[in-house]
């Protein structure tokens, strides 16, 4: 079956540590995004990336990196220069063009310890 | 930014009742969707309305959208304790936009008492 899938489901990180969170997809999608979700704020866009090799800069970027060097993979890492990392993550994928609705992944819940 | 924004926050309803929820937002949309969360789950897309339509269905969902208001409503027929979950709007770049990125709302968390 085709889908979106993210690893892992829970993620601890000490303070100081940079961690990756994993996006895999196998519906052949060109576009991918990673949003981030905390409690009565809804999602808000960390970076996006249209095709392979390329990636732009979300409305929260600051303290977040990521690759695309494979179609079917979008890594997120978390950086110690972001302060506020605990939250709920969640990674995304669609067809490129401006109609198409979005497949997410189950999420990874990122705690700070 | 946030874009959409969904009222009311939170909705509660008994099985069978119908649901309907709101979204507006401030600019100029190709397309406006909706979705669906489970807790501590990832969303599902539920429908997409273009902004030169005014009304979609699919299946017990009923979707409308008025451009010139800037706001769209999403209702549920018939609804089920399974329908309980947050329910986001997103909406898609002005017409001409290069991308599919979304801007995602804050929800409306409805929950469906048996």
């Amino acid at each position: 079956d085709g889908g979106i899938t993210q690893s892992p489901k829970y993620l601890f990180r000490k303070e100081g540590q940079n961690v990756t969170l994993s996006c895999e997809q196998n519906l052949n999608h060109d576009a991918m995004y990673w949003y981030r979700q905390d409690p009565g704020q809804g999602l808000r866009l960390i970076y996006y990336s249209q095709i392979v090799n390329d990636f732009q800069k979300g409305d929260i970027a600051e303290g977040y990196s990521v690759s695309r060097e494979k179609k079917e993979s979008f890594p997120l890492t978390v950086t110690s220069a972001q302060k506020n990392p605990t939250a709920f993550y969640l990674c995304a994928s669609s067809n490129s063009g401006r109609n198409y609705g979005y497949t997410f992944g189950s999420g990874t819940r990122l705690t700070v310890v | 930014s946030q874009q959409g924004e969904e009222d009311p926050q939170a909705l509660s309803i008994q099985e069978g009742e119908n649901a309907t929820m709101n979204c507006s937002y401030k600019t100029s949309i190709n397309n406006l969707q909706w979705y669906r969360q489970n807790s501590g789950r990832g969303l599902v897309h539920l429908i997409l309305i273009r902004s030169n339509e005014r009304e979609k269905h699919s299946g017990r969902l009923r979707v409308t959208l008025d451009t010139s208001k800037k706001s769209s409503s999403l209702l549920i027929t018939a609804s089920r304790a399974a329908d309980t979950a947050s329910y986001f709007c997103a909406t898609g770049p002005p017409y001409g936009g290069a991308t599919n990125k979304l801007i995602f709302g804050t929800g409306t968390l409805l929950a469906v008492q048996p």
